[in-house]
């Protein structure tokens, strides 16, 4: 079937330091990979996303590499920022299909 | 931007009474939308798929009959939890997928249900 695994949070880390939040996925097809945000009170928001093998989907100074070889989608940030402290959602697609797979969430806390 | 609004953000409930629970997007049609639970460090797990003038599609093992969704217009759907336990206890959260653009989805708040 179609599964993502999250690393375990929470993970906090002091402003300025470099994030890895490890995801790897399963699936019988060819996925879409994305990376949502989920900021205090509001909903789910759409960070990045590839939709290929090697592509690397960027925003707000966040990157994710496709690597189909190791069926990951790492999410990483040089520099994180108290406003970064979010729950951090990866998940799939397969194409043609409407359902999301998620993984279970990464609590991201960035102390000043 | 495309906002999608769930309401409540949390309620508390007895066992045994019925919850319901709204999800508008506010300046799009949303001819689908979907539902979906999230236990305590688990993933977000689609619960069903909600079509305006259709009745909604569930996923195995959910049932039809105690998680209602009605989907009666472009911009509004429901989840009733009825003769809720608390076993239901969960966090409920929508999300809606723009007509006009049709690949993206827009998530709701989110509403954190509590069974006595």
């Amino acid at each position: 079937g179609n599964s993502v695994t999250q690393m375990e949070g929470p993970v906090t880390l002091s402003e300025e330091a470099f994030l890895t939040i490890n995801c790897t996925y399963t699936a019988t097809g060819y996925p879409s990979l994305f990376w949502y945000v989920q900021y205090p009170g509001e909903g789910l928001q759409l960070l990045l996303k590839a939709t290929k093998a090697d592509d690397k989907g960027s925003n707000k100074g966040f990157e994710a590499t496709y690597r189909k070889e190791t069926t990951s989608f790492h999410l990483e940030k040089g520099s994180v920022q108290v406003s970064d402290s979010a729950v951090y959602f990866c998940a799939l697609v397969i194409q043609g299909a409407q359902k999301l797979v998620f993984g279970q969430g990464t609590r991201l806390t960035i102390n000043p | 931007g495309a906002v999608v609004s769930q309401h409540p953000s949390w309620v508390i409930c007895k066992s045994g009474t019925s919850v319901k629970i709204e999800c508008r997007s506010l300046d799009f049609q949303a001819t689908t939308m979907f539902w979906y639970r999230q236990f305590p460090k688990q993933s977000l797990m689609l619960m069903a798929t909600s079509n305006e003038g259709s009745k909604a599609t569930y996923e195995q093992g959910v049932e039809k009959d105690k998680f209602l969704i009605n989907h009666a217009s472009l911009t509004l759907s429901t989840l009733t939890v009825t003769s809720a336990h608390p076993e239901d206890s969960s966090f409920y959260i929508c999300s809606a997928r723009n007509d006009a653009t049709n690949e993206k989805l827009f998530f709701g708040s989110g509403t954190q249900l509590s069974v006595l």
